[in-house]
């Protein structure tokens, strides 16, 4: 089975740098996904981690320690349209995503 | 612009009464995948298909049907919603080689409401 955590909501100010965790327990792993969702959209594809170690893409990083079951993604110099839910996904042997409930990220001035 | 779209975004249905939503992509990608998201909950995958293959989740109800007339369509219908079928129903796609799948890029969803 796949179980994947992440705290259900988290508020920031602007300009600041925000870590949101996701912890997981799965039956096979093949790589995981994060992605930013704004309400009443669709999923965007933020970053993507296979290999131990951290992964810098402009004001996002995403980290992953497999040995942990864990994963974080760091948002530096937040800004207001950084407002959003943000989905941690675990892609199983079978090459199924398997989704966390998601983060929803507040920014605040 | 390589993309997935959705249609229609938004759809009302009547109790029992059949609907069918669309999905094509531009990018080529040999996976379609159908994720239904209910409201604070994470994307539920329905079912996918790998080329011609249709992949069914063992926990997906009867009432959810697919059909792929090719590479480009991917179609869910709902034979009989129900009000616990209300969501919002998405479609990705991704490229699968040897085994192994690229990242899933998503389409903007339908927002199914059954009145």
């Amino acid at each position: 089975g796949q179980n994947i955590d992440q705290p259900t909501e988290m508020t920031a100010t602007e300009g600041a740098i925000v870590q949101i965790n996701c912890t997981y327990q799965t039956s096979g792993f093949n790589g995981l996904f994060w992605y930013q969702q704004h309400a009443g959209e669709a999923p965007t594809f933020l970053s993507y981690n296979v290999l131990d170690g951290l992964e810098e893409k402009g004001r996002f990083s995403s980290f992953l320690s497999r040995s942990k079951g864990y994963s974080y993604l760091l948002l530096k110099e937040l800004q207001m349209k950084d407002s959003a839910s943000y989905l941690c996904a675990v892609r199983a042997l079978s090459n199924n995503l398997f989704f966390g409930t998601g983060t929803r990220l507040t920014v605040i001035p | 612009d390589a993309m997935v779209i959705q249609n229609p975004r938004y759809q009302v249905t009547q109790f029992g009464k059949p609907v069918t939503l669309s999905c094509s992509q531009t990018l080529n990608h040999n996976v379609m995948y159908w994720y239904q998201q209910k409201s604070s909950q994470a994307p539920k995958l329905l079912f996918h298909y790998y080329d011609k293959d249709f992949n069914n989740e063992a926990d997906t109800p009867d009432n959810f049907q697919s059909r792929r007339p090719n590479t480009s369509f991917c179609f869910l219908d709902i034979r009989s919603p129900g009000l616990g079928d209300a969501a919002m129903y998405l479609c990705a796609t991704s490229w699968r080689d040897r085994g192994k799948s690229d990242t899933q890029y998503f389409g903007p969803g339908t927002r199914l409401t059954v009145l």
